[in-house]
């Protein structure tokens, strides 16, 4: 099984329709980001969590949010989606300063389109 | 500027050439470096680490000169499975602690 899981792997919805993006890992890191990918621009971070308590915005948060409802599980969320928010967004973990581990394992993807 | 910057490519390649990417970063407290692979509509995977001294996974070499700023990698005998995006990562020193920056990628296509 994948350490690192998405659903759903691809979605389809109209502008101003809210969606949530699910993450989970089974890797047992305490940290956690979602990014979106768009061709020609590369990996965008959106937000990321330390820990269950401890949430931050990364460079482009407008229009997103999240939840870490466990150490396991992040979740992304867009409130009223926007045409330009059609991407490929991926979740990752790491392991972070108490581990040592910087380098991040990225889950499979969701390729969102907002029509 | 970018915090890290790569030649997109494509590098279009022989079976067998070998080929080496460079890519520059702009931050100098930098500490870890990494080089992950990414194919077309996938994930990225970790390829390797890159450590001061140089460092050689079977047909991958990489190899980091803080002084310059610079990080390489190099492909020997290059398989057709070898072609992916190739991005450039390296860690941005910060309060929150060491967090990623991703080059845009280079895309490497190997040809019979």
């Amino acid at each position: 099984d994948a350490d690192v899981t998405q659903t759903p792997r691809n979605r389809i919805t109209k502008t101003g329709k809210r969606i949530m993006l699910e993450c989970s890992q089974t890797k047992g890191h305490d940290r956690m980001y979602w990014y979106r990918q768009d061709p020609g621009l590369g990996l965008r971070l959106i937000y990321y969590s330390f820990d269950v308590k401890d949430i931050n915005k990364g460079e482009i948060s407008d229009g997103y949010s999240v939840s870490r409802q466990a150490q396991a599980k992040f979740s992304l969320s867009l409130e009223s989606a926007i045409p330009n928010q059609t991407a490929l967004y991926f979740c990752a973990t790491s392991g972070g300063q108490t581990s040592g581990i910087y380098e991040q394992y990225f889950g499979p993807g969701t390729r969102l389109t907002v029509t | 500027r970018k915090e890290v910057e790569q030649d997109p490519g494509p590098f279009n390649v022989p079976e067998g050439a070998t080929v080496a990417f460079n890519c520059t970063y702009s931050n100098s407290a930098s500490q870890s470096f990494f080089w992950y692979r990414q194919d077309c509509r996938k994930e990225p995977k970790l390829l390797m680490s890159v450590y001061s001294s140089g460092n050689e996974d079977g047909r991958f070499t990489a190899q980091l000169n803080r002084a310059s700023q610079y990080i390489s990698l190099l492909i020997r005998d290059s398989k057709l499975s070898d072609s992916a995006t190739y991005l450039c990562v390296v860690t941005r020193p910060n309060n929150a602690g060491n967090m990623l920056t991703f080059g845009g990628g280079t895309r490497l296509m190997v040809k019979p």
